[in-house]
């Protein structure tokens, strides 16, 4: 069973560039997370899709960021013109969407380094 | 008042003792919860989920569940200096997660 994979595994960029990372679910799972984790921290909720419409966005998610999950699969969240703030381990979660409990299994993790 | 809220440690403890984590929820909605290990530098791996009041036993680990106190705890039986992780809690919801910091383990040899 393939888990949840992500890609990049690491990114470091100068402020100001922009950035894209690349998620792809657990086969078979309408939904789709992003979160967001500083150190020290719980991750913190980004978005979510249930196939490929995006349900909700939290106030995290600055007019900076954008994701997609075009064919209800793999997700891209993109960073434009990157901050120093914006360094932090960027998560993807999938979950089958359906059943009694709606348990979240993450992938690795992108982590961003903003310079 | 935080939606979910622990203690962030580090708890410190013997091998082969009893860590006991803690976990206190606002939302008195929550019905089920799951907790997460997460080591560092790694991602969040599910590790146990509870939907009942009572106990919940998965070999060393077992979930507690007290909707009255809106209090979830996960005790850790035989602690393994690789048990030493943080540890996540989080109300079961359809549309995210919310995470407390965590507590961190520690587990001495």
């Amino acid at each position: 069973d393939t888990g949840v994979s992500q890609d990049p595994r690491h990114k470091i960029t100068k402020r100001g560039q922009n950035v894209t990372f690349r998620c792809d679910p657990i086969s078979e799972h309408n939904r789709l997370y992003w979160y967001r984790q500083t150190l020290g921290q719980g991750p913190e909720f980004l978005t979510y899709f249930q196939n490929e419409a995006q349900l909700e966005k939290s106030r995290l998610l600055s007019d900076r960021f954008s994701a997609e999950r075009p064919k209800g699969s793999f997700s891209t969240l993109e960073i434009q013109r990157t901050e120093q703030g914006d360094s932090a381990m960027y998560l993807c979660a999938s979950s089958p969407g359906t059943g009694e409990l709606g348990e979240q299994y993450f992938g690795p993790g992108t982590r961003l380094t903003v310079t | 008042q935080k939606e979910v809220e622990q203690n962030s440690g580090p708890l410190s403890v013997p091998e082969g003792a009893i860590a006991s984590l803690n976990c206190t929820y606002s939302d008195r909605g929550s019905q089920s919860f799951f907790w997460y290990r997460q080591y560092s530098g790694k991602s969040p791996e599910l590790i146990m989920s509870i939907y009942s009041n009572g106990d919940k036993e998965d070999g060393r680990f077992t979930a507690q569940l007290n909707k009255a106190s809106q209090y979830v705890s996960l005790l850790i039986r035989d602690s393994q200096p690789s048990d030493s992780a943080t540890y996540l809690c989080a109300p079961d919801r359809p549309d995210k997660l919310i995470f407390g910091t965590g507590t961190r383990l520690q587990v001495f040899p």
